[in-house]
């Protein structure tokens, strides 16, 4: 079947500090990545996305490349921010699987000033 | 543009009692819907998808149900709550056929006592 895995968090930052979420992936067909991003008390955003091997989806200085040999879309921003606290979850879709989307667990991100 | 509703926002219901979450999309016609649920500090779970009015598919077993009586009008049941049914509860929608990403409503936050 088709799963994704994140690293569980929480992970705690300093601001300006680098951030990495792995995420990987098993998936029975040739899937589209995606990461969406849920802050405090809210529904989830789509945050960026990749449809194909080797694509970099970005977004608000996020950025994660489809990696189709290692089957990871990780997620990385350079310099984040305290507004950046929030629960990121990473997911796969298979087209012939209709536009279900399958999600990874979560990882909480939480930025200190 | 569209925008996805859902209510009530939060909900606090007694174990036995019956449950209605809706759910309406504006701004398109004939979209994919979906209900999740999220229990506290785990990921999201497909829990229902609908590819068009009176045309629902479960994806688990549970105590709950869902009805498209409209298009654009998605709603969420259970004719006695559970304990277990404490979470917070997602809709969204999608672009039918070729559309890939899902857009989610603000979430509706269910407590079962």
């Amino acid at each position: 079947g088709n799963s994704v895995t994140q690293m569980e968090g929480p992970v705690t930052l300093s601001e300006e500090a680098f951030l990495t979420i792995n995420c990987t992936y098993t998936a029975t067909g040739y899937p589209s990545l995606f990461w969406y991003v849920q802050y405090p008390g809210e529904g989830l955003q789509l945050l960026l996305k990749a449809t194909k091997a080797d694509d970099k989806g970005s977004n608000k200085g996020f950025e994660a490349t489809y990696r189709k040999e290692t089957t990871s879309f990780h997620l990385e921003k350079g310099s984040v921010q305290v507004s950046d606290s929030a629960v990121y979850f990473c997911a796969l879709r298979i087209k012939a699987a209709g536009n279900k989307l399958t999600f990874g667990g979560g990882t909480r991100v939480l930025v200190k000033p | 543009s569209q925008t996805i509703h859902q209510w009530p926002a939060t909900l606090v219901q007694p174990v036995g009692s019956p449950l209605s979450l809706e759910c309406t999309v504006e701004g398109t016609s004939n979209p994919n819907l979906y209900w999740y649920r999220q229990a506290a500090g785990r990921g999201l779970q497909l829990l229902f998808y609908s590819v068009g009015i009176g045309q629902i598919s479960s994806e688990v077993p549970q105590n709950l149900s869902a009805s498209r009586p409209q298009d654009r009008q998605f709603i969420l049941s259970s004719k006695k709550l559970l304990l277990s049914d404490s979470g917070f509860y997602l809709c969204a929608w999608s672009v039918q056929g070729s559309g890939e990403t899902q857009y989610f409503g603000p979430g509706t936050r269910l407590l079962v006592l």
